[in-house]
């Protein structure tokens, strides 16, 4: 039961243009959204995040968007560049309402960048 | 440097042989978590910890231990490790607050085989 959900394996993009990254997610108890961005032979590295009280949120050239009623969040990069090359990860804080999962970071499946010069 | 640091690195075992891959951070964070990542899965939660002595189950637990006797250590133990548990593992810490925004720093991850 994959309760966070990236349905795009991997995305190419050209250096400059708009990188639009989506996840899905099935717990209406998730009540805090994070992206983290990994490069080879690395630990995954926190990039943004948004409160479920939000639908936008900016940092730079990232921004996150949620759509709470379609249980849907993306996050665009904009411009894009080599260096964002790496997968993308969005994740979920459970707010634990339900009694059990109150410290459960809830992972996708991962998306690969691949931005062109 | 603030940092989570797990060892070893790379390790090929065989089958049945216990292990312990050891993870320290040095931030003085209360949560402390476990993953595994696997091609198409994505990062899955093994346990986590919210404190000192406090551990609870993941979304993957089985064929797994942890402990958390002193705050800076979480170590994660395999019993009897299986092929099926061949993967890339990681470690994660954080501080813990009540309004969500608890953000994990990870460590560098450890591949594990067992043939």
């Amino acid at each position: 039961d994959q309760q966070v959900k990236q349905n795009s394996p991997s995305l190419s993009v050209q250096e400059g243009r708009i990188s639009i990254l989506n996840c899905d997610y099935t717990n209406s108890m998730f009540d805090y959204f994070l992206w983290y961005k990994k490069y080879p032979a690395e630990g995954p590295t926190f990039l943004i995040s948004i409160s479920s009280i939000k639908d936008k949120n900016e940092d730079g050239r990232f921004t996150v968007f949620l759509n709470k009623s379609a249980k849907h969040l993306s996050l665009h990069i904009v411009p894009s560049q080599p260096g964002d090359s790496a997968v993308y990860f969005c994740a979920a804080w459970d707010d634990g309402a339900g009694g059990t999962s109150y410290g459960k970071l809830t992972f996708g499946q991962g998306t690969i960048l691949t931005v062109h010069p | 440097e603030a940092q989570v640091t797990q060892n070893p690195r790379y390790l090929i075992t065989v089958t049945g042989k216990k292990l312990t891959v050891t993870c320290s951070q040095n931030m003085n964070h209360e949560y402390m978590s476990w993953y595994r990542q696997d091609p198409g899965l994505g990062l899955r939660q093994i346990y986590y910890s919210m404190n000192v002595e406090v551990t609870d189950k993941g979304d993957v637990p089985e064929g797994y231990k942890v402990s958390r006797k002193e705050k800076r250590n979480f170590p994660l133990i395999l019993e009897s490790p299986s092929p099926n548990q061949t993967s890339l593992y990681f470690c994660a810490s954080s501080l813990w607050g009540l309004s969500g925004a608890n953000v994990l720093t990870f460590g560098a991850g450890s591949r594990l085989t067992v043939l």
